[in-house]
């Protein structure tokens, strides 16, 4: 089984809805990473959580909010969905120093937003 | 703040080639970078991570070098196969006091010719 989730794989909304992507891991990693993927920009940090209690925002937060629901659990939520999110939306985790916070990344999600 | 520039944008080469991607970062003050594999549509996959205190790290056919002083590192891939095509991503680490942040380069893409 894969150590970092995400679901769903594919949507595809209209803007205006609320949309929540979900990521689990079976790391044990205590830090959590929301991230998208655009062509010609690369990848860009939108949250992140380092602990259940933690949560930070990214370069580029505006329009999302995170939840981080439990060690393995870290949702992304778009509460109004427009044309401009979409994009490749990646979860990724790590473990803090003083281990070498190495980056494991989730599948993708690819959100289209109509 | 942190910008990461990988050059080439893209390469082909035809198999068995031995061949170097370049990644190169401006500030000096990393924690540690990450060199990443991405296949068409689908997540990243860690290939070596370097500390910020370590010369270089190996893996099989890869070789990647930092020389944090001047602002790069070197991804080394011997005998090139038709499986290696991909697009190769350089990450760098930026910590500091309660922040966090983890800058991509755009990719190179790596086209390996039977």
């Amino acid at each position: 089984d894969a150590d970092v989730t995400q679901t769903p794989r594919n949507r595809i909304t209209k803007t205006g809805k609320r949309i929540m992507l979900e990521c689990s891991q079976t790391k044990g990693h205590d830090r959590m990473y929301w991230y998208r993927q655009d062509p010609g920009l690369g990848l860009r940090l939108i949250y992140y959580s380092f602990d259940v209690k933690d949560i930070n925002k990214g370069e580029i937060s505006d329009g999302y909010s995170v939840s981080r629901q439990a060690q393995a659990k870290f949702s992304l939520s778009l509460e109004s969905a427009i044309p401009n999110q979409t994009a490749l939306y990646f979860c990724a985790t790590s473990d803090p120093p003083p281990g070498h916070n190495e980056q494991f990344f989730g599948p993708g999600t690819r959100l289209t937003v109509l | 703040k942190q910008e990461v520039t990988q050059i080439p944008a893209a390469l082909s080469v035809p198999e068995g080639e031995n061949l170097v991607l370049n990644c190169s970062f401006t500030d000096s003050a990393i924690y540690n970078l990450q060199w990443f594999r991405q296949d068409p549509g689908k997540g990243l996959t860690s290939l070596l991570l370097i500390q910020s205190s370590q010369r270089e790290q190996t893996s099989g056919r890869l070789n990647a070098s930092l020389d944090k002083s001047s602002g790069r590192s070197t991804l080394y891939i011997a005998a090139s196969q038709p499986g290696d095509s991909a697009t190769y991503l350089c990450a760098v680490l930026t910590s500091g006091a309660g922040s966090y942040q983890l800058t991509f380069g755009k990719g190179t893409k790596l086209s390996v010719i039977p």
